[in-house]
């Protein structure tokens, strides 16, 4: 199968710092990119889409100011979580989409924030 | 609006009995569903996936869920469970022709010896 990595699996931040989080698919090329935020005990939510050199699309009460992504090329996208604060611990995940086909999904990276 | 319910937030059951996993969807449209599985410290993985066709859809490592409309469920069983099926589950639904996967809030599989 498809192989999706993501950097940092674990990352562990300041109140008010920014992170950054990034999503490799490592042998095919992703068309569409997915970012979910699963808090625990709860489903993975979508919190928006991006295509390869467009602006990203945000589900409603996604701050796009806040999540930042930059899907710049095929094969590489990334979230940055600017500013982050207690309430923005979560397990994030990307999804990245080949073609018309499959969703693959990250191992995702799971964010505390202090 | 789609959501999709899984009733049970975890399943124990002992090695080689069988094993369903509920799922329960709502949505005004035509659905695909979905199953997907999570191992510690991996991605989730398609177990398997109801387009269109055959209600009963067979998917990897002797999974199978099938599709009721009537009732708007779309369990996963499978008869004979082994220790390396204990993960999470999850169930999805999108509505069709959407990429957009809404998930429920999974199911830990506990397979005990």
């Amino acid at each position: 199968g498809a192989v999706v990595s993501q950097h940092p699996s674990w990352v562990i931040c300041k109140s008010g710092t920014s992170v950054k989080i990034e999503c490799r698919s490592l042998d095919f090329q992703a068309t569409t990119m997915f970012w979910y935020r699963q808090f625990p005990k709860q489903s993975l939510m979508l919190m928006a889409t991006s295509n390869e050199g467009s602006k990203a699309t945000y589900e409603q009460g996604v701050e796009k100011d806040k999540f930042l992504i930059n899907h710049a090329s095929l094969t590489l996208s990334t979230l940055t979580v600017t500013s982050a604060h207690p309430e923005d611990s979560s397990f994030y995940i990307c999804s990245p989409r080949r073609g018309t086909d499959t969703q693959y999904f990250g191992p995702g990276t799971r964010l505390t924030v202090l | 609006a789609q959501s999709v319910t899984q009733l049970d937030s975890q399943v124990p059951v002992f090695e080689e009995a069988p094993v369903e996993l509920r799922c329960n969807y709502s949505s005004s449209v035509s659905v695909y569903l979905f199953w997907y599985v999570q191992y510690p410290n991996q991605g989730l993985q398609l177990l398997l996936k109801y387009l269109s066709g055959s209600t009963l859809v067979k998917g990897i490592n002797g999974f199978e869920a099938e599709f009721n409309k009537s009732q708007t469920s779309f369990h996963l069983r499978k008869p004979s469970v082994h220790i390396s099926d204990t993960a999470e589950y999850f169930c999805a639904v999108s509505e069709g022709g959407s990429y957009k996967l809404i998930f429920g809030s999974g199911t830990r599989l506990l397979v005990r010896p």
